[in-house]
């Protein structure tokens, strides 16, 4: 399978636990994504990498989240001190940016994470 | 800011029938790029469309194709010889010509009857 994929796929955790999700990307991606989607919503934009630079951090990721892509292919999300409120999917995404923007970013089947 | 508005929380259609699903967006650039998404229960989300705001001729993929209109903001999906398989969820969702992030819609639930 050459697409991007997530791990874990579930995670439940109580509230105040810290959590680490996983990203690998296509392998030949530059560019990776971070988005939450809470139910009935459409993805929300965190971050993006190019290679291993994050470049933007969008206002919905607090202190409490911190993100990495150390060598420019795998890259790990962390939530410190998870609050109810982070229940959501946590999507990834990659994409192959070149002279024009790259307009075709590939998913992930998403981290569902729900905080009891 | 960009925004993007689908105002079609739910839509059902027969098979083998056509639907239209609606979104319109804002913004202040000339340039830039404009998505359809599918998201099928538990699955992940793929590319249906795109439609590059600099082109006039609306795109069309197989049984999808698309409506733009620049001037007003909008930008619909139409659904032809709708299929069992079509039944999902569909996101709109822009992105600036220079490509650093989608924007994306709430989604309608397209259903598809047998």
């Amino acid at each position: 399978d050459t697409g991007v994929s997530q791990d874990p796929r579930h995670k439940i955790t109580k509230r105040g636990q810290n959590v680490t999700f996983r990203c690998d990307p296509i392998s030949e991606h530059n560019r990776l994504y971070w988005y939450r989607q809470t139910l009935g919503q459409g993805p929300e934009f965190l971050t993006y990498f190019q290679n291993e630079a994050q470049l933007e951090k969008s206002r919905l990721l607090s202190d409490r989240f911190s993100a990495e892509r150390p060598k420019g292919s795998f890259s790990t999300l962390e939530i410190q001190r998870t609050e109810q409120g982070d229940s959501a999917m946590y999507l990834c995404a990659s994409s192959q940016i070149g002279d024009r923007a790259s307009t075709e970013a590939f998913f992930g089947q998403g981290t569902r994470l729900t905080v009891v | 800011a960009q925004t993007v508005t689908q105002s079609q929380p739910e839509m059902s259609v027969q098979e083998a029938e056509t639907v239209t699903l609606s979104c319109t967006y804002d913004t202040s650039e000339n340039n830039y790029y404009l998505f359809w998404y599918k998201q099928p229960p538990s699955r992940q989300m793929i590319l249906v469309i795109r439609q590059e705001a600099y082109k006039q001729q609306n795109a069309t993929e197989n049984r999808f194709s698309v409506n733009f209109q620049k001037a007003a903001k909008s930008f619909s999906l139409k659904i032809s010889d709708s299929q069992l398989g079509d039944t999902a969820m569909y996101f709109c969702a822009f992105m600036t010509e220079y490509g650093n992030k989608l924007v994306f819609g709430a989604g309608t639930i397209l259903r598809v009857k047998s």
